[in-house]
């Protein structure tokens, strides 16, 4: 099946800085890749995420293109707010027949302070 | 995109015993998934909850353990039998959208074993 290798943290950074969390994945084909966020005390919110190869998702400041080349999905945000505070999963489908399924990475957490 | 609305959304339970999570959904989906978080940890897919059928189970994870019960195409529950501290996690449901590849979450039960 497909899997995803995402940068574990923490991260820690100052308000207005540049964020860059990394993922690189194995997958079958070309799938769809997804960032989802999980805010302190919440369930997962999708943020973003790109169909197919060279598609870049977007939302909330934040980008992620998908790189076919380098199997790559890196999420950025050029100026982190204290609100961006949270974990980070990258996932894509798990592949096969496992419709439906998803496989996330191990999470980021990420702390921006004032 | 579903809402999804999940009960309790926290409890601490006493071990050997057992809490039953529901999960409901405002439209009729095909599919619904149970997740566990651990602490500090990424999601894990317990099972698949297919309407009129049983449910599916992921290695690891069996039925005695985590009975799942899907009456309708917009229900389920989650029930986590003789309970023990490592059954403490998040338990969250998810449903596909149409495409079967994005995934929507509910805000998750937060679990407490004593």
């Amino acid at each position: 099946g497909n899997s995803v290798t995402q940068m574990e943290g923490p991260v820690t950074l100052s308000e207005e800085a540049f964020l860059t969390i990394n993922c690189t994945y194995t997958a079958t084909g070309y799938p769809s890749l997804f960032w989802y966020v999980q805010y302190p005390g919440e369930g997962l919110q999708l943020l973003l995420k790109a169909t197919k190869a060279d598609d870049k998702g977007s939302n909330k400041g934040f980008e992620a293109t998908y790189r076919k080349e380098t199997t790559s999905f890196h999420l950025e945000k050029g100026s982190v707010q204290v609100s961006d505070s949270a974990v980070y999963f990258c996932a894509l489908p798990a592949g096969g027949t496992s419709y439906g399924k998803l496989t996330f990475g191990q999470g980021t957490i990420l702390t921006v302070h004032p | 995109s579903a809402v999804i609305s999940q009960k309790p959304s926290r409890d601490i339970c006493q071990r050997g015993t057992s809490l039953t999570i529901q999960c409901q959904v405002d439209s009729q989906v095909t599919m619904m998934f149970w997740y566990r978080q651990q602490p500090g940890q990424s999601l894990t897919l317990i099972a698949t909850a297919n309407q009129g059928s049983e449910a599916t189970y992921e290695s690891g994870f069996v039925i005695d353990k985590f009975p799942i019960s899907r009456p309708n195409l917009t229900f389920s529950t989650l029930t986590v039998s003789n309970m023990s501290p490592e059954d403490s996690s998040i338990y969250l449901c998810s449903v596909p959208d149409r495409g079967g590849e994005t995934q929507y979450f509910g805000p998750g039960t937060r679990l407490l074993v004593l």
